[in-house]
């Protein structure tokens, strides 16, 4: 079945380091990509979103970066801050009448040391 | 963007009993969805609540089990029916304006079933 996955579910790092968290998706009809950050307790945050049409999005700290020959979205994020630890997941949009129908990635537990 | 109440935020519940979440947007959403999050995995969507009409629901989810309201575009209830120890999850709402962009989430309710 299609699905959406993340390669690695722990990623460590230090304060100051750039994070890389990737995804891959299967569904080729796809045309919306978005990452959440879910912080303990807390329900997900919109971090950042991307559309198919494009291969790149900046925001403070953070780039999408969208491959849609691999079928690969990565989050990065810049000078990772403690305050960044919490679990990242990927998700896509498969419903095409302009409503978010979203289908959640597995996720990554992003752990910052200081 | 909106924000997103949930009541309640946790409740531990008796085996064969029954358990409503509400859920409050502060402002008219156009979709309203369900959606559950075992411990340590990622969000799986249960249903999409229509105001006005009857639940949307997505496979291995169904009504019987797992009743929802819609009376308004501010408000959403979700009723796990008849729980089970396998129930215990959090069980998170989102509303999506429907203009493109994003969905936002409630703070979730963890329920536990003894």
């Amino acid at each position: 079945g299609e699905s959406v996955g993340l390669h690695l579910p722990t990623l460590s790092v230090q304060e100051g380091d750039n994070s890389i968290i990737n995804c891959a998706y299967s569904n080729s009809a796809s045309d919306y990509f978005i990452w959440y950050k879910q912080e303990s307790g807390k329900g997900p945050q919109f971090i950042i979103d991307i559309r198919s049409n494009m291969d790149k999005r900046q925001g403070q700290r953070v780039t999408v970066l969208l491959n849609k020959t691999v079928k690969h979205l990565s989050l990065q994020i810049a000078a990772t801050q403690p305050g960044d630890s919490a679990v990242y997941f990927c998700a896509e949009n498969r419903d095409r009448t302009g409503f978010q129908k979203l289908v959640f990635g597995t996720g990554t537990r992003l752990l910052v040391s200081p | 963007s909106a924000v997103i109440s949930q009541k309640p935020s946790r409740d531990i519940c008796q085996r064969g009993t029954s358990l409503t979440i509400q859920c409050q947007v502060d402002s008219q959403v156009t979709m309203m969805f369900w959606y559950r999050q075992q411990p340590g995995q990622s969000l799986t969507l249960i249903a999409t609540a229509n105001q006005g009409s009857e639940a949307t629901y997505e496979s291995g989810f169904v009504i019987d089990k797992f009743p929802i309201s819609r009376p308004n575009l501010t408000f959403s209830t979700l009723t796990v029916s008849n729980m089970s120890p396998e129930d215990s999850s959090i069980y998170l709402c989102s509303g999506d304006s429907g203009s493109g962009n994003e969905q936002f989430f409630g703070p979730g309710t963890r329920l536990t079933v003894l």
